[in-house]
């Protein structure tokens, strides 16, 4: 167990639809990270919230959005969604940001099937 | 770049070899790299880490090694046990930004 708790873990929704994925980083990290995986594929990174600020941005698309509230769980908001989308979603979260020699850890996912 | 890949490499080792996965990484001011294992319909965990400043970490079973001068990361798990039958990711870091870049990943697959 990683200490990092995302929810639902299964979702099945359909097309046109918008869904919020939440997670719970480990107690004491500040950074949380979304990371996209779809079938046989590495995992895609989205975004990076440090603090409750966006400090990293990666391939997200504009309907998906983002945020870390003050207790440092995030969520993450997937709008008009589309066939494409179905994939594991990953949270992860470190202790700190912008210092190297911290490691990610990671939830185990929330599994979207978008039909 | 991100790591894309719709065919992940195999690698197949008989149970009890020794196995070596292998990573190019992209960026040669990455100063911290991580070893991950993802299980089928898990998340990826944690293996092994190392700072640039080093050339060889040990851990249970694990070593890994790093070659700065063709930016080449590797993991060598010994006497391989079908439990490690999983995908390998390679993640790397600079410091002073906040991203991980993972690698494509490699499917490790232990023959009994």
């Amino acid at each position: 167990d990683s200490g990092v708790t995302q929810t639902p873990k299964h979702l099945i929704t359909a097309t046109g639809q918008r869904v919020t994925l939440r997670c719970s980083p480990r107690s004491g990290d500040l950074s949380v990270y979304w990371y996209q995986q779809s079938l046989d594929q590495g995992l895609q990174f989205l975004i990076q919230y440090y603090n409750g600020e966006e400090r990293a941005k990666g391939n997200i698309l504009e309907r998906f959005s983002a945020q870390q509230f003050p207790d440092l769980h995030s969520e993450l908001n997937l709008s008009s969604l589309e066939l494409g989308d179905s994939a594991l979603y990953f949270c992860a979260s470190s202790v700190v940001g912008l210092s190297s020699g911290n490691t990610i850890y990671f939830g185990e996912g929330s599994w979207l099937t978008v039909v | 770049g991100e790591s894309v890949g719709l065919h992940l490499p195999t690698l197949s080792v008989q149970e009890g070899d020794n196995s070596i996965i292998n990573c190019a990484y992209s960026n040669s001011a990455s100063d911290y790299f991580i070893w991950y294992k993802q299980e089928s319909g898990k998340g990826p965990q944690f293996i092994i880490d190392i700072r640039s400043n080093m050339d060889k970490r040990q851990g249970q079973r694990v070593t890994v090694l790093l070659n700065k001068t063709v930016k080449h990361l590797s993991l060598q798990i010994a006497a391989t046990q079908p439990g490690d039958s999983a995908v390998y990711f390679c993640a790397e870091k600079t410091s002073g930004t906040y991203k991980y870049i993972f690698g494509t990943g490699t499917r490790l697959k232990v023959l009994a």
